[in-house]
């Protein structure tokens, strides 16, 4: 199994650009999120989806959509990027929603300019 | 407003001194998972603890949840260089659909 996988690794925006950060994961887990993470405040919920057609937002949505069409897929697009969306992001994936292990991928770091 | 407030955020030590992460929130979780993250990577889970009260052991770590199931401690006697990295509190909110609630995370650096 490949686990939770992202890419890009890496990317460049200028502002206004948009863009889809991909994220799949071969579990056949019904729980995905992305999460982003900046300095000194760990990780932050942005939207997360409990099952295939189901999606919800979490603590910092704006600016963020997202879509679940298949179970192993979960893309976040960014609109209209902005400065403040330089960060990295992390997709993850668990059996169900709770108290269960969360398996991540290895990130991708934005830069917005 | 943090949710999850973990101290301390920078932890410097030499090889073999103990040290003490702590994980603390005005509410309660029905459970709260530990992380460690290398640099580049994404965070992987050392534990989870369910019970208030509950202590679980990994080697050299002691992870204990409170009896109220509002805080949370990590404890590492005789660190090493490897467990350099940075460590990561969550918590599952109780009546949230169990989204996680992650901690600020603790940069930890032990010197030999």
């Amino acid at each position: 199994n490949a686990g939770v996988t992202q890419t890009p690794k890496f990317q460049v925006l200028k502002t206004g650009q948009s863009m889809t950060l991909q994220c799949a994961q071969d579990m056949n887990h019904e729980y995905m999120s992305w999460y982003r993470q900046d300095p000194g405040m760990g990780l932050r919920l942005i939207h997360y989806s409990v099952g295939a057609g189901i999606t919800d937002q979490g603590e910092v949505p704006n600016g963020y959509n997202v879509s679940r069409s298949t179970t192993e897929d979960f893309p976040l697009r960014l609109l209209s990027a902005a400065p403040s969306q330089t960060s990295v992001y992390f997709c993850a994936s668990s059996y169900v929603v709770g108290d269960y292990e969360q398996y991540f991928g290895p990130g991708t770091r934005l830069t917005v300019t | 407003t943090q949710l999850l407030e973990q101290s301390p955020q920078f932890l410097s030590i030499q090889e073999g001194e103990n040290l003490t992460v702590y994980c603390n929130s005005s509410s309660v979780f029905s459970s709260l998972q530990w992380y460690r993250q290398e640099p580049g990577e994404g965070p992987v889970l050392l534990v989870t603890v369910v019970t208030g009260g509950e202590v679980k052991k990994l080697k050299r770590l002691t992870f204990q949840f409170g009896d109220a199931r509002k805080d949370s401690s990590l404890l590492i006697t005789a660190a090493q260089p490897g467990d350099t990295g940075l460590y990561l509190c969550a918590g599952a909110l109780v009546n949230q659909g169990g989204k996680l609630i992650f901690g600020q995370g603790t940069e930890l650096s032990v010197k030999p």
